[in-house]
C-alpha cells in the first residue's frame, strides 16, 4: 500500500518568513502524481499543485514553490514570504490507482501552518 | 460555474436515521469520490465512480451506499447512521483516473 507521511504536525511562523513544509512518500507504481492541498479555516480543500513522477523539474508559482526529488521519495512545498492568510493544514497527497480503473488519493497526516502577524 | 457543491452543509441525525448526501459538479467530469476526513484518520475513501451509472467500493465502504443516476451528481447514502459515523464528507471530482481531484465544500455530519 502507498503511504504519505509530513512529519511536521505544526508549524509557526511570523509573517514574512518563508515556510518549508516536508513529504514523503512510498509507492511501488513507477507512474504517479502528487499533490498539495490546502485546508483553510473554513474548511474546504483546495488544490494547489500536481507534479508527477517523470517530471521532476522544480517550479515556481507566485509565493509557491516546490522541491521534488525522486531519488529521495520527497516532495516539499515552500510558501515564500508567508502571510497571515496562508495560515491552514496543508496535505500532501498521492495519487493510487485502485479497482475497477478507479483512482484515489492516499493523503498524509497534515501539517498546520499558524502565521503570526 | 460552481465546481463541485455538496449539500446539505450540515446535519444532525439521530442513530438509526437515514440521510442522504448530495453532491453535484458542473465540470463535465467522469470520475467521482465520497472521503470521510476523521481527525487523525485524514481523508478515507468511502466509495467512487469511474462514470455515469457505475459505483465502486473504496477503502471504508460498510455503511454507506452511492448511486450516480446522472453524470453530475453523485449521491451517497446512509441508510442507519451510527456515532462512528460522525465525520467530514468531502465529494471530489477529476476529469481521468490521474487527474486532478476537486473537492466540494464538505458536509459535516453529527450523529448522536
Amino acid at each position: 500500500a502507498q503511504k504519505v507521511t509530513q512529519a511536521q504536525t505544526e508549524i509557526s511562523v511570523v509573517e514574512k518568513e518563508d515556510v518549508t513544509l516536508d513529504c514523503v512518500y512510498e509507492t511501488r507504481d513507477t507512474t504517479y502524481y502528487l499533490f498539495w492541498y490546502k485546508q483553510p479555516p473554513s474548511g474546504e480543500l483546495v488544490f494547489l499543485i500536481r507534479r508527477n513522477s517523470f517530471d521532476e523539474q522544480n517550479e515556481i508559482s507566485g509565493r509557491y514553490s516546490w522541491n521534488f526529488q525522486k531519488s529521495t521519495s520527497s516532495f516539499n512545498f515552500t510558501i515564500t514570504a508567508s502571510q497571515v492568510v496562508d495560515s491552514a493544514v496543508y496535505f500532501c497527497a498521492l495519487s493510487e490507482p485502485v479497482k475497477a480503473a478507479g483512482n484515489k488519493l492516499t493523503f498524509g497526516g497534515g501539517t498546520r501552518v499558524l502565521v503570526k502577524p | 460555474n460552481a465546481g463541485v457543491t455538496q449539500t446539505p452543509k450540515f446535519r444532525v441525525l439521530k442513530t438509526g436515521q437515514s440521510m442522504t448526501l448530495l453532491c453535484a459538479q458542473d465540470m463535465n467530469h467522469e470520475y467521482m469520490y465520497w472521503y470521510r476526513q476523521d481527525p487523525g484518520m485524514g481523508l478515507r475513501l468511502i466509495h467512487y465512480s469511474v462514470g455515469e451509472g457505475t459505483t465502486a467500493k473504496g477503502e471504508v465502504p460498510d455503511g454507506y451506499n452511492v448511486s450516480r443516476l446522472k453524470k453530475q451528481n453523485f449521491l451517497l447514502g446512509l441508510e442507519s447512521a451510527a456515532p462512528s459515523q460522525t465525520s467530514v464528507y468531502f465529494c471530489a471530482s477529476s476529469w481521468g483516473r490521474k487527474e486532478t481531484q476537486y473537492f466540494g465544500p464538505g458536509t459535516r455530519l453529527l450523529v448522536l
